[in-house]
């Protein structure tokens, strides 16, 4: 079974600063990899999606990478604002069935003004 | 920009008995999920649909549970007799070809 871990489970960092989060799976055979954010009580927001034959993705501010013979993934938030203080989940599709999404357990980001 | 909506966004609910959790996917997406998480824990796969019928579904997906599309838009979560275990956030989510997920903002349901 896919497991899913995510390193550090919580960072807090000063506003202006670069920071990457990094997340690791067990199961190289993956359909996709897709990272969001989630605020307090909130739902998912997506904020990159990354297919299984791709690097990386980037959009605005924010930077995934992929790398599947080794298991892993980074999340580059560059220029950080107290507006992303949020927890940023990994989720890695699955190649069979449906392409269910294995979660992990989050790092949670707090940027200080 | 298209969004999953789900209802009621909290639900309280006395141990025992049954409750409907409602999503309304995204048009033009083929296959439905719910996943939930526990407070405090990591988001959990429940069940997947597919053409009109469960495609997987994990071992929390036990006979207490079940989903239906009833009308060609809607895609319910129904807990026939829930538990103090049940309370969590219940998520909706949908998706089309190799696009991501989208995923509605969550049911918050507690049981008593």
């Amino acid at each position: 079974k896919q497991e899913v871990t995510q390193i550090p489970a919580a960072l807090s960092v000063p506003e202006g600063e670069n920071l990457v989060l990094n997340c690791s799976f067990t199961d190289s055979a993956i359909y996709n990899l897709q990272w969001f954010r989630q605020d307090p009580g909130k739902g998912l927001t997506s904020l990159l999606l990354i297919q299984s034959s791709q690097r990386e993705q980037t959009s605005g501010r924010l930077n995934a990478s992929l790398d599947k013979s080794s298991g892993r993934s980074t999340l580059y938030i560059a220029a950080s604002q107290p507006g992303d203080s949020a927890t940023y989940l990994c989720a890695v599709g699955g190649q069979t069935g449906a392409n269910n999404l294995f979660f992990g357990t989050g790092t949670r980001l707090t940027v200080i003004p | 920009e298209p969004e999953v909506t789900q209802t009621p966004s909290h639900q309280v609910t006395q141990m025992g008995q049954e409750v409907i959790l409602r999503c309304v996917p995204i048009s033009n997406h083929l296959y439905f999920y719910w996943y939930r998480q526990i407070l405090g824990q990591k988001v959990e796969f429940l069940v997947s649909f597919y053409n009109n019928e469960i495609s997987e579904k994990s071992e929390i997906f036990d006979d207490q549970f079940s989903v239906e599309r009833p009308d060609g838009s809607n895609f319910t979560l129904k807990i026939r007799s829930t538990k103090l275990e049940d309370s969590a956030m219940y998520f909706c989510a949908s998706r089309t070809g190799n696009r991501g997920y989208t995923f509605g903002s969550g049911t918050r349901l507690t049981v008593v």
